[in-house]
């Protein structure tokens, strides 16, 4: 089947716009994450969906960064008055999320770039 | 800080040849993975070890797990240049409900 699919695959947006970020998981993935990856860094979680508990927001950067799912399907992103220092990978994944013994699955991410 | 960091941070080695990353952590797992990132795309997942193997292995792919020195490493033997790739592995720790990721290794395969 289709995997977890992100869109757009790159944005550029000008310092202080807002932007939002979709994710398309895999059907019947019950968690969905996303995470942040710098260019040649690690990825950094942001944050975590699991069906209709409430979010793990532990690892947004700040408030302008939010995030929503719709039940156990699609999630968006929104980074509010984007900074420069927001420009990176952004890549979400989802998985069965059987006490995290199943593997993520990845989109290819979004490429934003704040100029 | 990070919870799962690779060594080394680049490696380049011949075809054919064996390559070894490693991976320490901090605190007590779950379990640690290892996914492959090829460049400008997302992450595959390769192979999964719980807290309570030691070894397990997956085609070309051998990974073991030491958890009285909090260290994993990947094995990949006979390698190819389509392995080129940069390689994480990632952690889940206690009651965390999130993977962390290393820094990364990457590899170079050189045909």
């Amino acid at each position: 089947g289709a995997g977890v699919s992100q869109s757009p695959s790159n944005k550029v947006t000008e310092k202080g716009k807002d932007v939002e970020l979709r994710c398309d998981p895999i059907s019947g993935h019950t968690a969905l994450y996303w995470y942040r990856q710098r260019l040649g860094q690690g990825l950094e979680f942001l944050i975590y969906f699991q069906g209709n508990s409430a979010p793990d927001k532990s690892g947004l950067p700040s408030d302008r960064f939010s995030a929503e799912r719709t039940g156990e399907s699609v999630s968006t992103l929104t980074i509010q008055r984007t900074q420069q220092e927001d420009s990176a990978v952004y890549l979400c994944a989802s998985s069965l999320d059987r006490g995290l013994n199943s593997p993520l699955h990845f989109g290819n991410g979004t490429r934003l770039t704040v100029t | 800080s990070q919870q799962g960091e690779e060594d080394p941070q680049a490696l380049s080695i011949q075809e054919g040849e064996n390559a070894t990353m490693n991976c320490s952590y901090k605190t007590s797992i779950n379990n640690l993975q290892w996914y492959r990132q090829n460049s400008g795309r997302g992450l595959v997942h390769l192979i999964l070890i719980r807290s309570n193997e030691r070894e397990k292995h997956s085609g070309r792919l051998r990974v073991t797990l030491d958890t009285s020195k909090k260290s994993s490493s990947l094995l990949i033997t006979a390698s190819r240049a389509a392995d080129t790739a940069s390689y994480f592995c990632a952690t889940v720790r206690g009651s965390a409900r999130q993977l962390t990721f290393g820094s990364g290794t990457q590899l170079t395969v050189l045909p």
